[in-house]
């Protein structure tokens, strides 16, 4: 298992376009989540899975912001009519089933974005 | 509102000293505290953690403390070396749903 992969590395955008992220989780984990970190910030949360089922969005995720998990695999972030204001560095991580005082985030690289 | 705070954004320390770096959480539902290391250009990696039922955990020269009644937890590394130069973030979570994460200090290890 490679650990997370996340696709693409780096996307350079003009606002109004649509830009697309994907990441595959580690095989055997049903948790996936999605944060963004701009400069000087923590992860933000965006949204997380239990396998294919979306359990929570953040309040940062607008009618702008989609995300998907078919089958409960990979999952997709879209970001539709993107603005300067979305260029942040997305980041993926998965997690094994819940298992109290022992859940641990596994983080891809991410996918910087540059909104143009 | 910040749940999780860091509020050293950054600390030097020399070569074979201690680094301690600290976090402070306002949620008492929180019930897993975690660190991670990130290196430039990298996605966050897990170092290590704690359950609320602890007060310490360590591995290795990493120990991570947490004082449940001040909502507090450290991260001591001793000795510090070099290669733990690096921004390490806190993060905090609840029944292992969403993960809040701190803002981040900056270590830099002085050879």
């Amino acid at each position: 298992d490679t650990g997370v992969s996340q696709d693409p590395r780096h996307k350079i955008t003009k606002r109004g376009q649509n830009v697309t992220f994907r990441c595959d989780p580690i095989s055997e984990h049903n948790r996936l989540y999605w944060y963004r970190q701009t400069l000087g910030q923590g992860p933000e949360f965006l949204t997380y899975f239990q396998n294919e089922a979306q359990l929570e969005k953040s309040r940062l995720l607008s009618d702008r912001f989609s995300a998907e998990r078919p089958k409960g695999s990979f999952s997709t972030l879209e970001i539709q009519r993107t603005e300067q204001g979305d260029s942040a560095m997305y980041l993926c991580a998965s997690s094994g089933p819940f298992a109290a005082g022992a859940n641990v985030l596994t983080f891809g690289a991410g996918s910087r974005l540059t909104v143009l | 509102d910040q749940q999780v705070k860091q509020n050293s954004p950054s600390l030097s320390v020399q070569e074979g000293r201690i680094s301690i770096l600290n976090c402070d959480y306002t949620n008492s539902m929180f019930d897993y505290f975690l660190w991670y290391k990130k290196y430039p250009a990298e996605g966050p990696t897990f170092l290590i953690s704690i359950s609320s039922i602890k007060d310490k955990n360590e591995d290795g020269r990493f120990t991570v403390f947490l004082n449940k009644s001040a909502k507090h937890l450290s991260l001591h590394i001793v000795p510090s070396q070099p290669g733990d130069s690096a921004v390490y973030f806190c993060a905090a979570s609840a029944l292992g749903n969403q993960f809040y994460f701190g803002t981040g200090t900056s270590l830099t290890v002085i050879p």
